[in-house]
Order: structure tokens, then sequence, then C-alpha cells
């Protein structure tokens, strides 16, 4: 069974804070991706990672960045932190695979509160 | 470009009804379909899939069609369990797509009584 970790369930971290949220995924897989998921909006995707050191920005990058230094590593850094990221944030990856369709996997969530 | 329309929630049912949750999709080429289910308190998890036309996904008694000519891939079961109760989303990988990026609808919240 494909395992994503993330570091932490909850977190409390005060405006203005640089904010790490980390995950790890114990299946090789190629593609990883951070979510912040919010009630009435849905999930949305904030940035992703098709391979080691590189990265693309998904629908609402701003104010977030990220780091994948090692494959199975996917790390999502709040620069500095504001109230309007407080949410949910879910990490999955996936294996690309020959038609580029295969599942996403998902982590557990870090719910993250930002006082 | 690529969007995916399921059925406002939130949806209440009896323990032992049938449940039908519906979801359209507009996309590129020819998308592979899921359902993800999210459970209080947990990250998502894949129900079923279907990757091509007429394709029918199932697991845990649930089951959808990926109906081309409708571009619908609805969600179903028989008997639904008071376990059963969480959030239901419904995602596409559109044909062509790079990195496997999902396209998911805004989810549809059920819940179950005894």
């Amino acid at each position: 069974d494909v395992k994503v970790t993330q570091s932490s369930r909850y977190l409390v971290k005060r405006t203005g804070e640089k904010v790490f949220l980390e995950c790890v995924q114990d299946m090789d897989h190629e593609n990883m991706f951070w979510y912040r998921q919010d009630p009435g909006l849905g999930l949305r995707l904030i940035y992703f990672s098709y391979d080691v050191k590189m990265k693309e920005k998904g629908d609402i990058p701003e104010g977030y960045s990220v780091s994948r230094e090692k494959k199975e590593r996917f790390s999502l850094i709040l620069e500095s932190a504001s109230t309007n990221q407080t949410s949910m944030y879910l990490c999955a990856s996936s294996y690309t695979g020959a038609l580029g369709n295969q599942p996403q996997h998902f982590g557990d969530g870090t719910r993250l509160s930002i006082l | 470009g690529n969007s995916v329309t399921q059925m406002e929630g939130p949806v209440t049912l009896s323990e032992e009804a049938f449940l039908t949750i519906n979801c359209t999709y507009t996309a590129t080429g020819y998308p592979s379909l899921f359902w993800y289910v999210q459970y209080p308190g947990e990250g998502l998890q894949l129900l079923l899939k279907a990757t091509k036309a007429d394709d029918k996904g199932s697991n845990k008694g649930f089951e959808a069609t990926y109906r081309k000519e409708t571009t619908s891939f609805h969600l179903e079961k028989g008997s639904v369990q008071v376990s059963d109760s969480a959030v239901y989303f419904c995602a596409l990988i559109a044909g062509g797509t790079s990195y496997g990026k999902l396209t998911f609808g805004q989810g549809t919240i059920l819940t179950v009584h005894p």
C-alpha cells in the first residue's frame, strides 16, 4: 500500500512566522502535490512537482513556496504566515505511468491554524 | 477548460437506502475518471476509477460507469450504511495532461442515519 505521511496532523503558528509542512511518500512516485481544502471552495492546487528540484505553480501559489530536494519528500513553505492561510493542507503523490493517468494517493492532512 | 460538476449536497439518507451522487464532466481528450472519499478528519482515499468509455469501476459496494455519450460518472450504492457517511469527490485527469493533475468537483457531503 502507498503511504503518504504528513509530518503533523494539527499545527498552530503565529502571523508572520515561516512555516514548514513536510510530506513523505514511500512508493518512489515521480509526482507530488500540495492542496488546500476550505469549506465551500473544495480542493485547490497550490504547487506540484514532477521530479526532484522541479516544481510548477498550481492555481493558488501566492504566499507559498515548495522544495523537493529528494524524490520522497515534498515541503510546503509559508514564507510569512497570515490568518487567511488557516486551512487544511493535503499532500498527494502519484506515479506517472504510460498514459499519465495514475491516481493520486493522499496523506491524512495537516490542519493549520494561524493566530 | 476541464471541469467536474457534482450534485449539490448535503445528501441525507436512512441506512439501507439507495444512493446516487451525480457527476458530469467537461474535458479535453479522453479523460480518466475517479471517485474519492474523505472520512471525517482524514485525507482523501481513492474509492474507484475508470479509464475508458463504458468501464465500470467498483469497490466496497459502490459502482460508477464511465458514460462518454452523456459525459457522466455517477456514483451508486444499493444499500448505504452509517459508516458510508463522508464527503465524496468526483475527479478527472484529462487526456494528454502532464503529470497526472486532477480536476476535482466540489464534493458532496453524505450523511447516513440509522
